[in-house]
């Protein structure tokens, strides 16, 4: 069936170091993108977003690339922070379904002092 | 997000009972869900309302049942709650009127829900 997945479920990475979170997705008509952060205890909270007509978007520190080729999504976080160390999520977003989020299983983020 | 509350944070029920779970929200959004945890799974919706008289079933209904008591509000109820609905649940809105992003959802605090 058609999924929004994850690569890998845990991450490591060095403080200071730059993070790569990746995320395929399936489905041709998926046409917005958001990545989730969420922390330990907490709901998860809005980081960043893509629409399909885009190739990079980039934030504060973050920077997500879509790839509508191989269906992929990536998260970039520079200089990683351990603040960052949380769960994150990508969501898509398909028209021709309500216009419902479909959130992927997620990826830990440990950072290392 | 404080805007989006959920009580209680966490409860420990027996196999059977009715449980409740309340959301409320201070956002002035329309839209409503709740979705459930569970790890490795990342996050399953079961109900979601688009307006007070709007109720639509998630991917995983079965077992739950939810009240749109006013705008502000969204509650989900287990009628017979059973270990595996032991999980994490979340209350999240969005506002579908265009202003900010339209398609996020803010999400409360989460419920810990442990079912014996």
């Amino acid at each position: 069936g058609e999924s929004v997945g994850l690569h890998l479920p845990t991450l490591s990475v060095q403080e200071g170091d730059n993070s790569i979170i990746n995320c395929a997705y399936s489905n041709s008509a998926s046409d917005y993108f958001i990545w989730y952060k969420q922390e330990s205890g907490k709901g998860p909270q809005f980081i960043i977003d893509i629409r399909s007509n885009m190739d990079k978007r980039q934030g504060q520190r973050v920077t997500v690339l879509l790839n509508k080729t191989v269906k992929h999504l990536s998260l970039q976080i520079a200089a990683t922070q351990p603040g960052d160390s949380a769960v994150y999520f990508c969501a898509d977003l398909r028209n021709n379904a309500g216009n419902m989020l479909t959130f992927g299983g997620g990826t830990r983020l440990m950072v290392k002092p | 997000d404080a805007d989006v509350t959920q009580t209680p944070r966490n409860r420990i029920t027996k196999t059977g009972k009715r449980i409740m779970l309340e959301c409320s929200q201070t956002k002035g959004h329309d839209r409503m869900y709740w979705y459930r945890q569970d790890p490795g799974l990342g996050l399953r919706l079961i109900y979601y309302s688009f307006d007070v008289k709007d109720i639509n079933k998630g991917e995983i209904s079965d077992g739950y049942s939810v009240s749109r008591q006013a705008q502000a509000k969204f509650s989900l109820s287990l009628e017979s709650a059973i270990p595996n609905q032991t999980a994490l649940y979340f209350c999240a809105t969005s506002d579908s009127r265009g202003r900010g992003r339209r398609y996020e959802q803010y999400f409360g605090p989460g419920t810990r829900l442990t079912v014996t």
